[in-house]
């Protein structure tokens, strides 16, 4: 079985601020872990994946993740908020062996960025 | 265009209606899902296919009914909408074998069941 959890529901930042959005999994085996963003009434974009190779995953805008096997942990961070980051920040997790590929979401991070 | 469509965008509906909800990909993606979100809940998975005619059932499938007759298509059913089916709906597509991610997801489709 496989699950996500994100620590805060939602994250207050200033712009220019550092952000760091929380995430710990469950995965019966090696794990592939996603972060994907939404932005008010959008889809869903692809931030970043760690799929088994360097621990520390760089994406899209600035932001990158560094995946802890010891802590299970897949923290999202970037060094300076800027006001288009805010939205809602969602951690997944996929088990390669046993789910088939299946995607399991977290309950999603809702980031504010104040001017 | 390259991607996931889905229609409509916007729907309401009336307690014990029915409808399907229509989702297409012209990536020739054989794994396909549905999923639903809900405020604080993340995206949670209704049915699934891997293949032209097959199906299975992901967390939630209470209440829906899902087919799969061409590698395109793969539309969402709701026999006798009740409100507790109100939600945005999200269809996602991925590439045969390509379990570690490549996932393209659809804009979605907001259902209001009054």
């Amino acid at each position: 079985a496989q699950s996500v959890t994100q620590l805060d529901s939602h994250v207050s930042v200033s712009e220019g601020t550092p952000v760091l959005l929380r995430c710990n999994y469950s995965s019966s085996y090696s794990p592939s872990l996603f972060w994907y963003v939404q932005h008010p009434n959008k889809g869903l974009q692809l931030l970043l994946k760690y799929t088994s190779a360097a621990t520390l995953v760089k994406g899209i805008n600035g932001f990158e993740a560094e995946f802890k096997k010891s802590e299970t942990s897949f923290h999202l961070t970037k060094p300076s908020a800027h006001m288009s980051d805010a939205a809602e920040y969602f951690c997944v997790v996929s088990d390669r062996v046993t789910s088939y590929g299946k995607l399991t979401f977290g309950q999603g991070t809702i980031l504010t960025v104040h001017p | 265009n390259a991607g996931v469509t889905q229609t409509p965008k916007f729907q309401v509906l009336k307690t014990g209606q029915s409808m399907t909800l229509q989702c297409a990909q012209d990536m020739n993606h054989e794994y396909m899902s549905w999923y639903r979100q809900d405020p604080g809940m993340g995206l949670r998975l209704i049915h699934y296919s891997v293949g032209a005619g097959i199906t299975d059932q992901g967390e939630v499938p209470n209440g829906y009914n899902v087919s799969r007759s061409t590698t395109e298509d793969f539309p969402l059913r709701l026999l006798s909408a009740a409100p507790s089916q109100t939600s945005v709906y999200f269809c996602a597509s991925r590439p045969p074998g390509n379990f570690e991610g490549g996932y393209t997801f659809g804009s979605g489709t907001r259902l209001t069941v009054v």
